[in-house]
């Protein structure tokens, strides 16, 4: 079975606000992404997780910040968030970090305000 | 550096006929993998079909194929007898296998293919 699961599917949130997405995998992956998606534009890698650690942070400002509690799960955390923010968020999980085909999740809709 | 490119941003098919859907890719890397996803407007990305680069035979997925021609860096995505549920976003992509191609998958800007009825 290669589903990951994200949740909420919509957020609406204010700039003062904090908030968190989650993403969970059982397939036994060992690498997790959270991608960044524009309307009608491709995904944009965030962050990668290896093994429970963080191995690429594509340069992503500090107010998002990942965490991988354990092996199956992948958290995001949002904190003063500004308007620009809104897009799709995508977590993606694969066998491995390298060579290996990414599955996706069906995303969560953030909407800053 | 890596890049893929999808020179069709839309294409229109007519239900039950055969589309391809283009994408060339540019590497420096000696192997490397080349995927298709598929996005309803739900927004999910769908993992369709996958092609290494020393693979021998094209790959193929129930109604998908994919062309690959190594030689003119090309990796088509063939959709036979389309549905209207393959209209969609396509996006192709490529892994390198070196350092930092390596890690992280290069999308194209992406074709809207429409089936009509």
């Amino acid at each position: 079975d290669t589903e990951v699961t994200q949740t909420p599917k919509h957020l609406v949130m204010g700039m003062t606000n904090k908030k968190s997405l989650k993403c969970e995998q059982h397939m036994g992956h060992r690498a997790m992404y959270w991608y960044k998606q524009k309307a009608k534009k491709p995904p944009e890698l965030m962050f990668v997780y290896s093994y429970e650690k963080l191995s690429i942070n594509e340069s992503v400002p500090s107010r998002f910040s990942p965490e991988c509690p354990n092996s199956s799960l992948l958290n995001l955390h949002l904190h003063a968030l500004q308007p620009e923010d809104s897009a799709l968020y995508l977590c993606a999980s694969s066998q491995d970090r390298l060579e290996e085909t990414q599955y996706f999740g069906p995303g969560t809709r953030l909407l800053v305000l | 550096a890596q890049k893929i490119t999808q020179t069709q941003p839309g294409m229109f098919v007519q239900e039950k006929e055969a589309v391809t859907l283009d994408c060339t890719y540019d590497t420096s890397d000696p192997s490397y993998g080349l995927f298709w996803y598929k996005q309803p407007s739900s927004g999910e990305m769908i993992f369709l079909i996958y092609q290494g680069s020393y693979d021998q035979q094209n790959a193929t997925e129930g109604r998908y194929s994919l062309n690959f021609q190594k030689a003119r860096k090309s990796a088509n995505l063939v959709i036979s007898a389309s549905q209207l549920g393959d209209s969609a976003m396509y996006f192709c992509a490529m892994r390198g296998s070196m350092g930092r191609s390596g890690s992280r998958l290069t999308f194209g800007e992406g074709t809207q293919l429409t089936v009509n009825p």
